[in-house]
């Protein structure tokens, strides 16, 4: 079934203990993208990669890395995550790079608590 | 930055009437794309319109384009309680920017 997984689905962590939020699809899509969804801001892009090895910045991409060494995955890493960062997260693919006339086929999303 | 906005925020009708929102962006679009996301789940894509496209229909749904307005608009006909949800409009080429949403409540 092609599909984008996101893990974990849940997570409660404290300040400061670094964590990562994989995401993997397996349509053979060139761009992923990170967004956070919190409640009356919508959707905020956080970082996108339009192939392998080549990421950039979204709208909020302070307090996150990203890496993009294989083309299905595309890791969101918090190296020291704040409470700021609870929020619901999402990642995106979609088949090629100009993400804009792409459908985008979200994972199903991965809610963190930073306490 | 946040390019598109939708209105209203919240829209609450009766099963069977049409609902219908709008989305405004402040620069200029070759695309433009509509998502709906059912209670914190992953958003799926309805429908996209080109910048030289006015109207588009996919079953019951019609989203209009007015690029000298930078607005669109989506209207659902016929509602059901299965399109209670909360809609998106989203911009840009490679770098995506989504509005907050209008949530659609659909009453039995």
């Amino acid at each position: 079934e092609a599909q984008v997984t996101q893990n974990p689905r849940y997570l409660i962590t404290v300040t400061g203990k670094k964590l990562t939020v994989t995401c993997s699809q397996n349509m053979n899509h060139e761009y992923m993208s990170w967004y956070r969804q919190d409640p009356g801001l919508g959707l905020r892009q956080i970082y996108y990669s339009m192939n392998v090895e080549v990421t950039d910045k979204g709208d909020v991409p302070e307090g996150y890395k990203v890496s993009r060494k294989e083309k299905r995955n595309f890791p969101l890493i918090l190296e020291s995550p704040s409470p700021n960062q609870t929020s619901l997260y999402f990642c995106a693919s979609s088949f090629r790079w100009l993400a804009g006339e792409e459908t985008q086929y979200f994972g199903p999303g991965t809610r963190l608590l930073v306490l | 930055s946040q390019q598109g906005e939708e209105d209203p925020q919240a829209l609450s009708i009766q099963e069977g009437e049409n609902a219908t929102m709008n989305c405004s962006y402040k620069t200029s679009i070759n695309n433009l794309q509509w998502y709906r996301q059912n209670s914190g789940r992953g958003l799926v894509h309805l429908i996209l319109i080109r910048s030289n496209e006015r109207e588009k229909h996919s079953g019951r749904l019609r989203v209009t384009l007015d690029t000298s307005k930078k607005s669109s608009s989506l209207l659902i006909t016929a509602s059901r309680a299965a399109d209670t949800a909360s809609y998106f409009c989203a911009t840009g080429d490679y770098k995506l920017s989504f509005g907050a949403g209008t949530t659609v409540t659909v009453r039995a």
